[in-house]
């Protein structure tokens, strides 16, 4: 099976900050990836599929990108309502299994 | 507009075979490529994958689990049911049903607000 390992597992960062999540594929895997918000008590919000296609409504601050197995969203400066947890999660075409990653929390500083 | 809801019992007793409903609106589960799956979340940890069922009754399942679940549709009634049987305290969680679309590259683009899971005697 493709392992995803999402970095960091934690984050602090302020109001304005460029913030950088990544996403790592223990092997080649197609850019059937997709990025995640969720907030406490609340279901996952789709962010980015396909590696870097921003979902209809999501700021333009929100990006995705792709190099080789490395993933990375890029929040490009972090507003207040952007303080939850992230989570990477890949579609395996060869399975037709998915994966999520373990989350990274973006937290005040 | 997409909507889904989860429904079920909030306690299960260990042993239990657990039978979640997701009922949904907004589109028709015979629509080519699209489906609905399922995904968990224990107190605090990530998501994890369970199941999918797709438009034409093809269906997924996670390798960790996949003895344990049945997953099956009802497209006149606009439902997916997940049974998970012997339920353990470690299947605790909140469960998610959520609409894969046809062209948003295997994503979840709607969920449902997800329903707690308790499993104790």
């Amino acid at each position: 099976d493709i392992q995803m390992t999402q970095s960091p597992s934690t984050l602090s960062a302020s109001v304005g900050d460029r913030v950088t999540i990544t996403c790592r594929a223990s092997q080649t895997i197609s850019t059937y990836l997709a990025w995640y918000q969720q907030k406490p008590g609340k279901a996952p919000n789709l962010l980015i599929y396909k590696a870097s296609t921003l979902q209809s409504g999501v700021p333009s601050r929100f990006s995705g990108a792709v190099s080789g197995t490395e993933f990375t969203l890029t929040i490009s400066s972090l507003q207040p309502d952007d303080f939850a947890t992230y989570y990477c999660q890949q579609y395996n075409l060869v399975s037709s299994t998915w994966t999520f990653g373990e989350g990274t929390k973006v937290e005040v500083k | 507009q997409i909507s889904l809801k989860e429904s079920g019992p909030a306690l299960v007793k260990p042993t239990q075979t657990l039978t979640l409903t997701c009922t949904f609106s907004g589109f028709s589960l015979s629509t080519s490529e699209v489906g609905v799956g399922w995904i968990r979340q224990p107190p605090g940890k990530a998501l994890e994958w369970l199941a999918l069922i797709y438009w034409n009754d093809d269906k997924r399942h996670s390798p960790s689990l996949k003895n344990r679940l049945t997953i099956t549709k009802d497209t006149s009634k606009n439902q997916v049911v997940l049974t998970m049987t012997n339920m353990g305290p470690v299947d605790t969680a909140t469960y998610f049903c959520a609409y894969k679309g046809r062209d948003t590259g295997g994503s979840f683009d709607s969920w449902g607000p997800g329903t707690l899971v308790t499993v104790s005697s």
